[in-house]
């Protein structure tokens, strides 16, 4: 069963302020993600890690970053919010599947609004 | 590059009717194909994959068949419920540095009782 965790849920704040999404996975899994999903529901990479003190951004720019110092955490900043960070953030972790493929398994989320 | 194509929604079906949700991709190589769902308000779930050729994915009632000659991954199942309600994601994971996995636009379906 994954394991994967995304905090806050929920998160309205207003511009201008610094904010950090926290994700934790308990897999032990050596790659995660993160994506940004719009309201048109698509998903679009901004950042992704293959281990420990390794990140590298995806394929949407993004003006948040990411930081790798354990295996289990992987949390993206906000120095300075606009309301065009508003969004849904969904972070992912992925193992060796041993069937041929890799398999993403996703955090419940976190939704930011800013004012 | 690779992409994924499926189709546009919404998708509204009456509970108990046959769900097909189309899937098309490129990519080099031999990928392998996932279908994820998402509930409202939560991330995604893997919904079942397939990984070579003729491969069939199922789980929960859905079924999802690789077919290389056409490079598709169409999902389908029989009678829908209304807790299928919810937005399904085609993806491949090719063979990239860092098996990237590249999603589709996801179609919203809506069932009704």
């Amino acid at each position: 069963e994954a394991d994967i965790y995304q905090t806050p849920r929920y998160l309205v704040i207003g511009t201008g302020k610094k904010i950090t999404l926290e994700c934790s996975q308990t897999m032990g899994h050596d790659k995660m993600y993160w994506y940004q999903q719009d309201p048109g529901m698509e998903l679009h990479l901004i950042h992704y890690s293959y281990g420990v003190n390794s990140t590298e951004k995806g394929d949407l720019s993004s003006e948040s970053t990411v930081s790798r110092i354990r295996t289990e955490h992987f949390p993206l900043t906000l120095e300075s919010a606009r309301p065009s960070h508003t969004s849904q953030y969904l972070c992912a972790s992925s193992e060796w599947s041993g069937t041929g493929s890799y398999e993403q398994y996703f955090g419940p989320g976190t939704r930011l609004t800013v004012t | 590059g690779d992409s994924v194509t499926q189709m546009e929604g919404p998708v509204t079906l009456s509970e108990e009717a046959f769900l097909t949700i189309n899937c098309t991709y490129t990519a080099t190589g031999y990928p392998s194909l996932f279908w994820y769902v998402q509930y409202p308000g939560e991330g995604l779930q893997l919904l079942l994959k397939a990984t070579k050729a003729d491969d069939k994915g199922s789980n929960k009632g859905f079924e999802a068949t690789y077919r290389k000659e056409t490079t598709s991954f169409h999902l389908e199942k029989g009678s829908v419920q209304v807790s299928d309600s919810a937005v399904y994601f085609c993806a491949l994971s090719g063979s990239g540095g860092y098996q990237k996995v590249t999603f589709g636009t996801g179609t919203k379906l809506q069932v009704i009782p």
